[in-house]
C-alpha cells in the first residue's frame, strides 16, 4: 500500500526566509498530490496540488515541486510569514478517492 | 458557503458510552469522508461515501465504528461502546468529483470534532 513519509517533523525559520517541507511517497503510480495546511484547532485546509504530468506548480508564495524518479515532492514557502506557522501534510492520492497522508511538518517562524 | 459543519466540537464521555458524531457536507458535494487524527497515527481515512452510498469502509477500526448517511446533507460517525483510546480529533470533509468546482479532487475539511473517552 502507499505510505507518506517527511524528512523533518518540524522546521523553524524566520520570518522573511523561505521555507521548505519535504516528502516521500512510495507508490511510483501515485499521481495526484497535494499539500494542506492545518492551522491549530482546525481542519486541514487545500494549498496547492500537482499531477504526475507536470514537475512544478505555482501558488501564490508556494511553488510545489514533484520528482517522479525518486518519488520526492516539496513545498517552498515564499517570504515566510508568522501566518504561515502550522503543520504541513503532503497527501498523496491512491484512486477511488482515497488519499493518504503525510505526518505531517510543523513549521515555526520566528519573528 | 459555509463549508463543512461538524457538530459537536468537543464531546467528553465515558468509557461504554454511545458517541455520534455529526456532519453536514457542503452543498453539491457527492463525496462525503470520515477521518480520525491522533498523534500516534497522524490523518486516518476511516470511510468514505458517495451519493450517500458507503464505498470504501476498510479503515474503520472495529465493529464499534459505524457510519451512515440518510442523505445527502447529513452523515453520522457512531461509535458504541466508546473506549479510551478512541480519544481523538474526527475530520468530515467532502469534495466534488473531478471536473468540477476547480476541476480537482480536493476535500474540504470541517473544523473537527474532539472526542475525549474517560
Amino acid at each position: 500500500g502507499e505510505s507518506v513519509g517527511l524528512h523533518l517533523p518540524t522546521l523553524s525559520v524566520q520570518e522573511g526566509d523561505n521555507s521548505i517541507i519535504n516528502c516521500a511517497y512510495s507508490n511510483s503510480a501515485s499521481d495526484y498530490f497535494i499539500w494542506y495546511k492545518q492551522e491549530s484547532g482546525k481542519g486541514p485546509q487545500f494549498i496547492i496540488d500537482i499531477r504526475s504530468n507536470m514537475d512544478k506548480r505555482q501558488g501564490q508564495r508556494v511553488t510545489v515541486l514533484l520528482n517522479k524518479t525518486v518519488k520526492h515532492l516539496s513545498l517552498q514557502i515564499a517570504a515566510t510569514q508568522p501566518g504561515d506557522s502550522a503543520v504541513y501534510f503532503c497527501a498523496v492520492y491512491t484512486g477511488g478517492f482515497k488519499t493518504i497522508f503525510g505526518a505531517g511538518t510543523r513549521l515555526f517562524v520566528k519573528a | 458557503d459555509a463549508g463543512v459543519i461538524q457538530s459537536p466540537r468537543h464531546e467528553v464521555t465515558e468509557m461504554g458510552q454511545e458517541v455520534t458524531l455529526r456532519c453536514k457536507p457542503i452543498s453539491g458535494h457527492d463525496y462525503l469522508f470520515w477521518y480520525r487524527q491522533t498523534m500516534m497515527r497522524g490523518l486516518e481515512l476511516l470511510i468514505y461515501f458517495n451519493n450517500n452510498v458507503p464505498i470504501d469502509d476498510s479503515g474503520m477500526p472495529e465493529d464499534r465504528f459505524s457510519a451512515k448517511m440518510p442523505n445527502a446533507s447529513f452523515s453520522t460517525l457512531k461509535i458504541q461502546p466508546s473506549e479510551p483510546r478512541d480519544s481523538a480529533v474526527y475530520f468530515c470533509a467532502s469534495s466534488a468529483p473531478s471536473g468540477t468546482l476547480k476541476g480537482t479532487d480536493t476535500q474540504y475539511f470541517g473544523p473537527g470534532t474532539r472526542l475525549t473517552v474517560l
